[in-house]
């Protein structure tokens, strides 16, 4: 099955300690990306990367930080740096020149 | 930044009724895309269109852009309980390839 994983579905962490959220795809995509849904809002990009070994910023990476060392998995750390942690995680994907992006199913931080 | 704005914020209707959804953006684009989220899950495709065109047909939606007045609509035709989800458009930039800038979505309710 193609597809894109993200692990786990729900994830409790207490404050101030830093969690990874996985991000793994076999569809052969360049480009994948981070979102960030809060309640009763749409998404906001974090980061983005088009290709191995390189990412940009979106519009609110203070706090995260990624890595893409391979072109199948984009990982997500949420700092103690971020304020209001808390929020559902999506992770996207796109290939080539395509427009449309392919989505995982999300994973839920919450942090108390 | 969130780039469009979807009105209504929520909206209820019988089955077998239409749908109709709007999209506001504010800059130039290049292509907006519509996606669904059922609640808890990850975004699905539904339809893009370019900004060279004005409408586009995909089963039962329909997506019309009028770039003059920066707006598009979906138009989802003899709604069923299956479609209740939540809405979102999304836009592209030339400038950014790849990003999408999406607003905070309709939800939508079919009631049986």
């Amino acid at each position: 099955d193609g597809g894109i994983t993200q692990s786990p579905k729900y994830l409790f962490r207490k404050e101030g300690q830093n969690v990874t959220l996985s991000c793994e795809q076999n569809l052969n995509h360049d480009a994948m990306y981070w979102y960030r849904q809060d309640p009763g809002q749409g998404l906001r990009l974090i980061y983005y990367s088009q290709i191995v070994n390189d990412f940009q910023k979106g519009d609110i990476a203070e706090g995260y930080s990624v890595s893409r060392e391979k072109k199948e998995s984009f990982p997500l750390t949420v700092t103690s740096a971020q304020k209001n942690p808390t929020a559902f995680y999506l992770c996207a994907t796109t290939q080539g020149s395509r427009l449309e992006q392919y989505f995982g199913p999300g994973t839920r931080l919450t942090v108390t | 930044s969130q780039q469009g704005e979807e009105d209504p914020q929520a909206l209820s209707i019988q089955e077998g009724e239409n749908a109709t959804m709007n999209c506001s953006y504010k800059t130039s684009i290049n292509n907006l895309q519509w996606y669904r989220q059922n609640s808890g899950r990850g975004l699905v495709h539904l339809i893009l269109i370019r900004s060279n065109e004005r409408e586009k047909h995909s089963g039962r939606l329909r997506v019309t852009l009028d770039t003059s007045k920066k707006s598009s609509s979906l138009l989802i035709t003899a709604s069923r309980a299956a479609d209740t989800a939540s809405y979102f458009c999304a836009t592209g930039r030339g400038s950014t390839l790849g990003r999408l800038y999406f607003g905070r979505g309709t939800q939508l309710t079919v009631w049986p």
